[in-house]
């Protein structure tokens, strides 16, 4: 199986502010024939499912807006949130959809 | 608007079986898209448990392979998990999903429910 760390498990960031928290593969998700990188990114908002944020490591889905961006390749992922706003506050998963079983991170607990 | 919404008991007792349904509103489970299960135990991450399209293909996480099973009503236009031998450990938020299927992404979520494993 693929293992996803995270860090950090928190942070806290002022209204705002840029936001940066990492992810990590325990082997290259990327497929070298169509150079993609297979990784998401979840926001987990309390007491709600997860929503769909990135996909293929930069795509942002619908709706998602300019703030959030998505970043890396192979083994490690970024996720910004370049100006945090009080609606941001959740629990951030990645997941690998390169090989199954696809798994997910541990999540980072972003705060205000 | 395409829903999810999961139900089904939410207790189950140790070495029992857990069944949940989901039942999707506002599109064809028949359409191009896998259906699937993910979990969450409380206050823990996510797990992934299998997927399945409408003709019956399944992706399966090898570590609950020997205990689960997903199938698919497309008259009823729900899909179902049962979990069999089931202990505390499979207590956790049972979430129905659209996707898991090759590509691995979960675009769409039920509200989950909660299925507590206990005597």
């Amino acid at each position: 199986d693929i293992v996803m760390t995270q860090s950090p498990d928190s942070l806290a960031v002022s209204l705002g502010e840029r936001a940066t928290f990492n992810c990590k593969s325990s082997q290259s998700v990327s497929n070298r024939s169509n150079n993609k990188q297979y990784l998401a990114w979840y926001q987990q908002k309390p007491r709600q499912p997860p929503k769909l944020l990135i996909s293929w490591a930069s795509t942002r889905e619908s709706g998602v807006p300019d703030r959030f961006s998505g970043g890396g390749s192979g083994t490690g992922f970024t996720l910004t949130i370049t100006s945090l706003q009080a609606e941001d506050v959740a629990v951030y998963y990645c997941q690998q959809y390169f090989s199954v079983p696809y798994t997910f991170g541990q999540g980072t607990n972003v705060e205000i | 608007q395409v829903q999810l919404q999961e139900s089904g008991p939410g207790l189950v007792r140790p070495s029992e079986t857990l069944s949940l349904t989901c039942a999707v509103s506002a599109y064809s489970i028949s359409s191009a898209s896998y259906w699937g299960w993910v979990r969450q135990p409380p206050g823990k991450g996510l797990e992934w448990i299998g997927s399945i399209f409408h003709t019956g293909i399944t992706f399966y996480n090898p570590s609950l392979k020997s205990r689960l099973a997903i199938s698919v009503d497309t008259s009823q236009n729900h899909f179902s998990l049962k979990l069999t031998s089931v202990t505390a450990a499979d207590t956790a938020v049972y979430y129905c999903v659209r996707g898991g299927g090759p590509t691995g992404l979960f675009g769409l979520w039920g509200q989950g429910t909660l299925v507590t494993s206990s005597s």
